[in-house]
Formats: C-alpha cells, structure tokens, sequence
C-alpha cells in the first residue's frame, strides 16, 4: 500500500451536492493536513490535525467541514461548493515530533464544481 | 515572517543539460528548507530537506541543493537533465507558529526539451 491514500482521485458536483473526500495514511504519523492547490496559486493549507485534533483552521469556508475520527483517517465534507473551489485537494502527513517533519503528500482529489 | 520566493516561474532546459532552479527564502532564525517535485496529476514527492546539518544536501533523482546563509539562498541543481524530470518543483520553508507548519513557495515548472 502506498503511504498516503485519496479517494477518490476525481469527483464533479453540483453546487447544491454533498460529498466527501477520504484520506488514508499507513505511516504510523500523528498529523494530517488538508491542502488545496488551485492553477497559478500557491498551496494553500486547510486544515492540521495533530493527535486527532484540530490545530489549524486557515480560514476556511464552513462549507468545508474536516473530520478526523483516528490518527489514520482525514475526510473532507463538502456542501453547497461555488465553481471558485474546483481545485486540486491534497492530504498530507507527517511525524511531528521528528527532526525536519517532511510531509507525505497523497496524489490528490481533482475535484470540479459546476 | 517567514518565506520563500521563486524567482522563476518556468525554466526551459535540454536534455543532458544542467538544471539551476532558484528558491530564497526569509527567515529570523535557521530554517527547515525542502524542496518538493509535483509530476502531473500527482500529488508532492520530497526530493530533500536541509535541517541544519550539511550545507549540500544530496536529495532523489540526481538532484542536490545548496543552503547559503549569506546570500539567504537553497537553489536547486542537477548535473544532467532528463527527460522525466519535467515537473512542478515547489521551495518550502518550516516555520514555528506554536504548530509547525510548511510555506510553499509558487513553484517553478521545468520544461526539458529532447
């Protein structure tokens, strides 16, 4: 199994849908991250969870919704999405109690709002 | 605050060629630089890290970086281009913010040509 897995890797909704986006990390880390990753802009970082817990809430729409039940697993709810969030969603993690903490980055959910 | 900036947005090279792609980056105290490659519709791979140890850091692929405080600089260098090597490479620095986290920088996409 690869490090950090997202499924799925394309998802298209409308703007009144609800869907979510899985994240799956086989690493043993302690913290997972939410990134999105628009054309001609740098990455922007969503969410942290360290330990479960929320660390870092960039800013984020509420129609964006984490949830993190174990170290393991990172989800993204979304709801009522405008055409503007059709991005590239990247999930990361990392050991943070490590020297350096490179994240591991999941190959991305590709993901278009109509 | 810390940061880093790309100077260039694309850098066109042949293969066989040597690769130079410049990061500089913005820091009150020692940093934590990565330096990160995104092949198309893939998600982030680490291609290496500076961490306070060697100033030439050796990362994947060929590929090495070179950490000068003086001129505040972590460029990107390989000897010989590939082919394969096209893709987005994106500078990163680790902050301390009470939660450590990544900044991006806006990348810079190689284009090789044969």
């Amino acid at each position: 199994e690869t490090g950090v897995t997202q499924t799925p890797r394309h998802l298209v909704m409308g703007m009144t849908n609800k869907k979510s986006l899985k994240c799956e990390q086989h690493l043993g880390h302690n913290a997972m991250y939410w990134y999105k990753q628009s054309a001609k802009k740098p990455l922007e970082l969503m969410f942290v969870y360290n330990f479960k817990e929320q660390t870092e809430n960039n800013s984020v729409p509420s129609r964006f919704s984490p949830e993190c039940p174990n170290s393991s697993h990172l989800f993204l709810h979304l709801h009522t999405l405008q055409p503007e969030d059709s991005a590239l969603y990247l999930c990361a993690s990392s050991q943070e109690s490590s020297v350096g903490g490179e994240l591991f980055f999941g190959e991305g959910s590709r993901l278009t709002v109509l | 605050a810390q940061s880093v900036t790309q100077l260039d947005s694309h850098v066109s090279v042949s293969e066989g060629t040597p690769v130079l792609l410049r990061c500089n980056y913005s820091s009150s105290y020692s940093p934590s630089l990565f330096w990160y490659v995104q092949h198309p519709n893939k998600g982030l791979q680490l291609l290496l890290k500076y961490t306070s140890a060697a100033t030439l850091v050796k990362g994947i692929n060929g590929f090495e970086a070179e950490f000068k405080k003086s001129e505040t600089s972590f460029h990107l260098t390989k000897p010989s281009a590939h082919m394969s090597d096209a893709a987005e490479y994106f500078c990163v620095v680790r902050v301390n913010t009470g939660f450590q986290k990544l900044v991006f920088g806006t990348g810079t996409r190689l284009l090789v040509s044969p």
